[in-house]
């Protein structure tokens, strides 16, 4: 099993262009999220995905697209990039919600990150 | 929104001490998790704790919820559990700043 894994691993824009990082899981997690994490910071969620076909937001949602027609993959999409959007940008799965989780608890497994750079 | 604030936000410690590491709320929450980031950037989840208190190994974390507050404990610390813990509060999952722990050899 390869778990979760993030494409591309690193990532230079320069402002106005386009791009999308893709996500891929092989548990069969119904759930995903796309997180960043900016220097000194916690994560911040952009948005999540609880199904194939659906997809909702998170805090920091505008300035993203994401797409789940897969139900292994989840898209991140940047329409025309800005230097705030320079990030180490995160995906994670679960089998749960955590307003789902029963007495079996909850666990997110993370991708490994993708570092972008927007100049 | 609700507010998670971690402390201490910074800790050295040497091989074999132990710590305790705090993450305060400012709303109730239906869940808590902590997390470890190694120093290489992997995020492993260590504990689904709404409330209550689980272990595993030398780690083990309380989640009292009346009170808003989370502490996660480590025990005979070693060199590999250097890097950031990290708790996230609610079904938003909102991340606290962090704890950055440094274990000395």
């Amino acid at each position: 099993n390869a778990g979760v894994t993030q494409t591309p691993k690193f990532r230079v824009l320069k402002t106005g262009q386009s791009m999308t990082l893709l996500c891929a899981q092989d548990m069969n997690h119904e759930y995903m999220y796309w997180y960043r994490q900016d220097p000194g910071m916690g994560l911040r969620l952009i948005h999540y995905s609880v199904g194939e076909g659906t997809t909702a937001k998170g805090e920091v949602p505008d300035g993203y697209n994401v797409s789940r027609l897969k139900k292994q993959n989840f898209l991140l999409g940047l329409e025309s990039a800005a230097p705030s959007q320079t990030s180490v940008y995160f995906c994670a799965s679960s089998y749960s919600l955590p307003a789902l989780a029963g007495v079996e608890g909850y666990e997110q497994y993370f991708g490994p990150g993708t570092r972008l750079t927007v100049t | 929104g609700i507010q998670v604030e971690q402390s201490p936000p910074d800790l050295i410690l040497q091989e074999g001490a132990n710590s305790t590491l705090r993450c305060n709320f400012s709303d109730s929450v239906n869940n808590l998790q902590w997390f470890h980031q190694n120093p290489w950037g992997q995020l492993i989840n260590l504990f689904y704790i709404p409330s209550g208190t689980k272990q595993n190994g030398r780690l083990s974390a309380t989640t009292v919820a009346t009170e808003r507050y989370s502490l996660l404990y480590i025990s005979s610390s070693q060199t590999t559990d250097s890097g950031v813990y990290f708790c996230a509060a609610d079904d938003k999952i909102i991340f606290g700043k962090g704890t950055r722990l440094h274990i000395l050899p």
